[in-house]
């Protein structure tokens, strides 16, 4: 089964408008911790964003914030307000204590493109 | 603000050939990675290595690969007898703690071409 799951291979949004990328996750470990990176045409991977498994409040980082909603395992990337410079393929991981806590677990991505 | 250097940035070789990739985890930092991701697919753990040994490594990484910490600041993935199906982004990752919250900082990559 896959860890981690993003279901929208491309999504096409407006400069300006706020944008959803989804991303539900699996796992039986109660400690967890789920990421953001953004990888732009350059190739570098960007941290954006963490939100851990125990954390009572959304994470938010500038115009990034994270709608975690855990009984559902999701964790859902917005941003507000976009730009053409969002446009880039977007990734979401997750970290298990279970499994050591060091390696990172990808989904496939969303590769987002701002539209002028 | 410190970053993770691979080096080259692209390479290229034949078939068969061995290869060593290169990479300047941050200065601070304990955790090393390696991860790999094929053109337009997801990004996949390959190995991680902490004090001078391997603490986990993926079903990809078998006896062809291999990694190394030779002199204290460089930090390096080499694969014995390159595939054609090696080709792929190899990136390098440090973090100064394997706590959950820790983040990965990523190297630019470098980008294998096996010919």
């Amino acid at each position: 089964a896959q860890k981690i799951t993003q279901t929208q291979p491309g999504m096409f949004v407006q400069e300006k408008e706020a944008v959803t990328l989804d991303c539900t996750y699996d796992t039986s470990d109660p400690s967890y911790g789920l990421f953001w990176y953004k990888q732009p045409s350059s190739g570098e991977m960007i941290f954006l964003i963490y939100q851990g498994s125990y954390d009572q409040q959304n994470a938010t980082e500038g115009r990034y914030s994270l709608n975690f909603q855990k009984a559902r395992k999701s964790a859902n990337l917005v941003i507000s307000a976009s730009q053409l410079g969002d446009s880039a393929m977007y990734f979401c991981a997750m970290r298990e204590l279970i499994q050591g806590a060091q390696k990172l677990v990808f989904g496939q991505g969303t590769r987002l493109t701002i539209n002028p | 603000e410190p970053e993770v250097t691979q080096t080259p940035s692209h390479q290229v070789t034949q078939m068969g050939q061995e290869v060593i990739l290169r990479c300047v985890p941050i200065s601070n930092h304990l955790y090393f990675y390696w991860y790999r991701q094929i053109l337009g697919q997801k990004v996949e753990f390959l190995v991680s290595f902490y004090n001078n040994e391997i603490s986990e490594k993926s079903e990809i990484f078998d006896d062809q690969f291999s990694v190394e910490r030779p002199d204290g600041s460089n930090f390096t993935l080499k694969i014995r007898s390159t595939k054609l199906e090696d080709s792929a982004m190899y990136f390098c990752a440090s973090s100064p703690t394997d706590t959950l919250n820790t983040e990965a900082f990523f190297g630019q990559g470098t980008r294998l071409t096996v010919v």
